[in-house]
């Protein structure tokens, strides 16, 4: 059983660029949340898919997309980038629909808009 | 406005002590809590999940209670040793957001030898 991937790892974009993020969910898991977390602070959520329709978003402006893919590994697409962006970007995997299980993590990308 | 809050946020102990970290949370309407494990720069490592239906929940050294009444979790390990120092975040998913998980800012925990 795979764990939850994504990539880059790291990256470094330009102030109005736009960046994708990848995600690869845990072997049959059907639902991919993704989070920003700011330095010294807790992951806040950006929004949530499960099984390719978005089910669920934080406080995050529009310019901040996703997808989801019949395989349910998932996206997170931000345009615009302004230097606030600069965060660790997570996406968590679970098995969703009537129960809500355990989330499980990726590594990260980390992100650096100069 | 749903809050989870973590204090304190940063603690040191001698190794061999009990650790004992705290979760507060606004809305009893909870349906499940997480605590988690973040090593620097990385991702999130889960330890333990408390259904709202549950008092506790343990695995090994680490024990987490959940009082939804006082908006309330509570985790501890045991015999702490040099390996438990990271960042501990307990998350909520409250009934009227399912799914979403609302962290709070961590407790940063360093074990001395």
């Amino acid at each position: 059983e795979t764990g939850v991937t994504q990539s880059p790892t790291h990256l470094i974009k330009t102030r109005g660029q736009q960046v994708t993020l990848r995600c690869s969910s845990q072997s049959g898991h059907n639902t991919v949340s993704w989070y920003q977390q700011a330095l010294g602070q807790g992951p806040q959520f950006i929004f949530q898919y499960y099984r390719e329709e978005e089910n669920g978003r934080g406080n995050f402006p529009p310019r901040f997309s996703g997808l989801q893919f019949p395989n349910y590994s998932s996206e997170l697409n931000v345009n615009a980038l302004e230097l606030d962006d600069s965060a660790l970007y997570l996406c968590a995997s679970s098995f969703g629909g009537d129960v809500q299980e355990t989330q499980y993590f990726g590594p990260g990308t980390r992100l650096l808009v100069l | 406005k749903q809050e989870v809050t973590q204090i304190p946020a940063a603690l040191s102990v001698p190794e061999g002590e009990n650790l004992v970290l705290n979760c507060s949370f606004t809305d009893s309407a909870i349906y499940n809590l997480q605590w988690f494990r973040q090593d620097p720069g990385k991702g999130l490592t889960s330890l333990l999940l408390i259904q709202s239906s549950q008092r506790e929940q343990t695995s090994g050294r680490l024990n987490a209670s959940l009082d939804k009444s006082s908006g309330r979790s509570t985790l501890y390990i045991a015999a702490s040793q040099p390996g438990d120092s990271a960042t501990y975040l307990c998350a909520a998913s409250f009934l009227d957001s399912w799914g979403k998980l609302q962290f709070g800012a961590g407790t940063q925990v360093v074990v001395t030898p």
